[in-house]
C-alpha cells in the first residue's frame, strides 16, 4: 500500500532563507505526487503536482518541487522564506496504476512552517 | 465566479442530532469527496463520488452519509452515531476520478460538540 512521511511536524525559518519541506513516498511504482497549502481555517490550495512529465516541478508562491525516484522523494522547497509562507504544507500521492483510475489522494500528515524576521 | 462553497462555516451539534454539511460546485466537476481533518493526523477520505447517484465509502464511513442528486452537490450527513464528530471537514472536487487529476478543495465547516 502507499504511504506518504513528511519529515518533521515543524519548521522554522528565519525570513529571506531556504525552505525545505521534507516529503519521501512508499510506492512501487512512481506514483503521481501533489504538494498542498492550508492557511488557518481554510482549504487547501494546490501548490504544484508532478504527474510523470519534467521531474523539477514549478509551483505557485516561487515553490518548486523535484521528483527523485532513487530517493522515493518530492521534497519542496523555496529559495527565500516570506512572512507570508506561514502555513501548513501536505505531501499527497496517487497510484496510477489503480483500475478505473479513482484518484485517492494519500496525505502526509502534514509540515507546519513557521517564518521569523 | 468559480469554486467550491461549504456552509456553515461553523457548525455545532447536540447530543443524538443528526447535522448535515453543505458543499456545492460549479467547476462542473464530475468527481467530489469528503474530508475529515483532526490536529496532526493529515486528511482521511470519508466518502467520493465519481458520478451522479454513486459514491463510494472511503476510509472512515462509519457514522456518516452522503447523497449525489445533482452534480453541483455533495452533502454530508454526520449521524448520531459518530460518537467523535469534532472535527474540520473539508469537501474536494476533481475534474474526473483519473489519478494525474487534482483535487480542489473548500474553506471547510468546523464541527464541535454542544
Amino acid at each position: 500500500a502507499q504511504s506518504v512521511t513528511q519529515l518533521g511536524s515543524h519548521v522554522s525559518v528565519s525570513e529571506g532563507a531556504l525552505v525545505l519541506l521534507r516529503c519521501n513516498y512508499s510506492s512501487s511504482v512512481p506514483p503521481y505526487l501533489f504538494w498542498y497549502v492550508q492557511y488557518p481555517n481554510q482549504g487547501l490550495q494546490l501548490l504544484l503536482k508532478y504527474t510523470s512529465a519534467a521531474t523539477l516541478v514549478k509551483g505557485i508562491n516561487g515553490f518548486e518541487a523535484e521528483f527523485k525516484k532513487s530517493e522515493t522523494s518530492f521534497h519542496l522547497t523555496k529559495p527565500s522564506a516570506h512572512m507570508s509562507d506561514a502555513a501548513e504544507y501536505f505531501c499527497a500521492v496517487s497510484d496510477p496504476r489503480v483500475p478505473g483510475g479513482y484518484n485517492k489522494l494519500i496525505f502526509g500528515a502534514g509540515t507546519r512552517l513557521a517564518v521569523h524576521p | 465566479d468559480g469554486g467550491i462553497t461549504q456552509s456553515p462555516k461553523y457548525l455545532f451539534r447536540k447530543e443524538g442530532q443528526n447535522v448535515t454539511l453543505s458543499c456545492e460546485q460549479n467547476l462542473n466537476h464530475d468527481a467530489m469527496y469528503w474530508y475529515r481533518q483532526d490536529p496532526g493526523q493529515g486528511l482521511r477520505l470519508i466518502y467520493y463520488s465519481q458520478i451522479v447517484n454513486d459514491f463510494q465509502k472511503g476510509d472512515i464511513a462509519e457514522g456518516y452519509s452522503v447523497s449525489r442528486e445533482k452534480k453541483e452537490s455533495f452533502p454530508l450527513t454526520v449521524t448520531s452515531a459518530q460518537k467523535n464528530p469534532t472535527a474540520f471537514y473539508l469537501c474536494a472536487t476533481s475534474a474526473s476520478g483519473a489519478s494525474n487529476q487534482p483535487q480542489h478543495f473548500g474553506d471547510g465547516t468546523r464541527l464541535s460538540i454542544l
